[in-house]
Parts: structure tokens; sequence; C-alpha cells
């Protein structure tokens, strides 16, 4: 079955402590995309990678980094998180040209910094 | 500023009735999308329509490129519980290289 995992679902953490949620694909895609989603905001791309190794900024970057160094996984690494960074998160696995991409989702984590 | 403003952010209406979310820009757009989301998951995609004045039907949903490529419209008819979601279109400004998202409609629809 074709999917994208992310985990942990859930995490709450404290101001400072770094993390790392990961995210997997199945579907041998190069293109792969990590976005925040907050009420009446959307999503907001955060990074976004083309193929192993080539990264680079979305609209909103600060405070994150991501590494791809295999096609399956795209971790999002915060190194020192603050409570603005609460949010839901979603990586996204993307299929196909630039104007006709199709974008298969994880299932979102939800995280809460105090 | 959003690239991609819809309209309305919040729409309650019975089931059974007719409905009509917008996706408007200033921008010309390469392609529009739209995803629906439940509470839980990630997004899903639903369509794609990439030609000015296209329409896309999927079952009771029918969906609208506009003729400049600037907007979009998402059209449900006869409204039934099971399509509560929020609705997010996204498009792809001619030129770029990625998807940029409306702030998103939720959509309730009462029994």
């Amino acid at each position: 079955e074709a999917q994208v995992t992310q985990n942990p679902r859930y995490l709450i953490t404290v101001t400072g402590k770094k993390l790392t949620v990961t995210c997997s694909q199945n579907m041998n895609h190069e293109y792969m995309s990590w976005y925040r989603q907050d009420p009446g905001l959307g999503l907001r791309q955060i990074y976004y990678s083309m193929n192993v190794e080539v990264t680079d900024k979305g609209d909103v970057p600060e405070g994150y980094k991501v590494s791809r160094k295999e096609k399956r996984n795209f971790p999002l690494i915060l190194e020192s998180p603050s409570p603005n960074q609460t949010s839901l998160y979603f990586c996204a696995s993307i299929h196909g040209p630039a104007n006709k991409q199709e974008q298969y989702f994880g299932p979102g984590t939800r995280l809460t910094v105090t | 500023t959003q690239l991609l403003e819809q309209s309305p952010q919040f729409l309650s209406i019975q089931e059974g009735e007719n409905l009509t979310v917008y996706c408007n820009s200033s921008s010309v757009f390469s392609s529009l999308q739209w995803y629906r989301q439940e509470p839980g998951e990630g997004p899903v995609l639903l369509v794609t329509v990439v030609t000015g004045g296209e329409v896309k039907k999927l079952k009771r949903l029918t969906f609208q490129f506009g003729d400049a490529r600037k907007d979009s419209s998402l059209h449900i008819t006869a409204a039934q519980p099971g399509d509560t979601g929020l609705y997010l279109c996204a498009g792809a400004p001619a030129g770029a290289q990625k998807l940029v998202f409306g702030q998103g409609t939720r959509l309730t629809i009462n029994p």
C-alpha cells in the first residue's frame, strides 16, 4: 500500500529541547516536502527536497532543518524549539511535474512546545 | 497576504442543500488542485484542473478552473454529512516549482 508515515503523531516538549520528526514514503518519489498548518493560514511550506542531498527553503524555514540522505526518508529537525513552532506538521511525497503535482500527505504530527 | 484566497472560510448548511466554495487570486496558475482534509488526517487530493475553463465532475462535486486561470470553484450538489471536512485549494503559480495553498474552507453538513 502506497503511504507516507510520520512519527511521532503527537509530541509535547519544552523550549530548547532538540527534536526530530521522521517522514518516510514507499512510492519512490524524488520530491518531498514539509508543511505546517495553522488556523486561518492554511498549509505553509517549510522545506522541500527535489532529490537525495538536494533540499531548499520553503516559505517559513526559520527554526527548522531537514536532511535527505536517502530517497524514502525526509526528517524535520527542530534544533531549539520555541512556542511559536507549536503547530500541526505534515510531510508530503510528491509525484508529477510542477504544474500537475499530486501530493500524498502523511497523517500529521501535532507538536506542542511549552 | 494569501496568494490564494478561499471563501467562505466557514460554511454550515443542512443536508440536501447545494453550495459553492471559491478560490481566488490575482496571479495566474499553471494548475489548481482541490484537497479535502478530515480531522486527524492529512489532506487528500480530489482533483487537478489545468486548462482555463476546464470543468471536472467527481460524483456530486463539480470543479471549475477560471478562463484566465486565476480562480477556481467547487460546487457540491445535494450535500451529505460525509462531505463535512476542510477543503483546501492549492495552485502552482506559472513558472514556479511548488504549490501554494489557500487557507481552507471548513464545511459542516448537518443531518
